[in-house]
């Protein structure tokens, strides 16, 4: 998983509450992603970033909020807002240069009940 | 806007027989394709990329994958599977818009190799 952690593994919450994942990379890379995935569905955008303090919404932002005060730290939020947080979440980062792939951390699997 | 299709929810193939997993994409200009590996519960593992040049690409733990313009294809192929090859396949596609470069991965591919 090349240099990205995510933590922690598995997250449990109760509805209402607001919680926040890591992602941390020492690849120094520019580039950083927050995905999504549920079965069948495969991995969609939440937020991604180019550069530090600044940021991109993605396909499927409603009720996530991302920072991005330092390069090597992406840290996601779900939010009470967003109806159905429960999924794995999958952080990725890639170098400056375009022809380069991304990087994945191991994912997050939150449980809201 | 870009987009990418799996056909196939599921391929299975017998041990030592070749594999295929099907990719077709759409974008407006000239695609980056990518194939990441997901083994159960971990993140995307990295196999290949087009960006350009030989429309034979070759890769990590024996894949390559076969970049074809005129039918927007871009499918990963094996010559003979193993039962570690079992997982789930993802195709991506990356194309620069507004000066943001994005990417768009299809559904997934799960490979089933029987022994």
């Amino acid at each position: 998983d090349g240099g990205i952690t995510q933590s922690p593994k598995y997250l449990f919450r109760k509805e209402g509450q607001n919680v926040t994942l890591s992602c941390e990379q020492n690849l120094n890379h520019d580039a950083m992603y927050w995905y999504r995935q549920d079965p069948g569905q495969g991995l969609r955008l939440i937020y991604y970033s180019q550069i530090v303090n600044d940021f991109q919404k993605g396909d499927i932002a409603e009720g996530y909020s991302v920072s991005r005060e330092k390069k090597e730290s992406f840290p996601l939020t779900v939010t009470s807002a967003q109806k159905n947080p429960t999924a794995f979440y999958l952080c990725a980062s890639r170098p400056r240069e375009s022809s380069y792939e991304q990087y994945f951390g191991p994912g997050t699997r939150l449980t809201v009940t | 806007a870009q987009s990418v299709a799996q056909p196939e929810d599921q391929v299975n193939v017998a041990e030592g027989n070749p594999l295929t997993v099907k990719c077709t994409y759409s974008v407006s200009g000239n695609p980056y394709l990518f194939w990441y590996v997901q083994y159960p519960n971990r993140g995307l593992q990295f196999l290949l990329k087009y960006i350009t040049g030989d429309n034979l690409v070759k890769g990590s733990y024996g894949f390559e994958a076969e970049f074809n313009k005129s039918q927007t294809s871009f499918h990963l192929k094996k010559p003979s599977a193993l039962v570690s090859d079992s997982a789930l396949y993802f195709c991506a596609v990356r194309e620069t818009s507004g000066g943001y470069q994005k990417v768009t991965f299809g559904t997934g591919t799960k490979l089933q190799v029987i022994p």
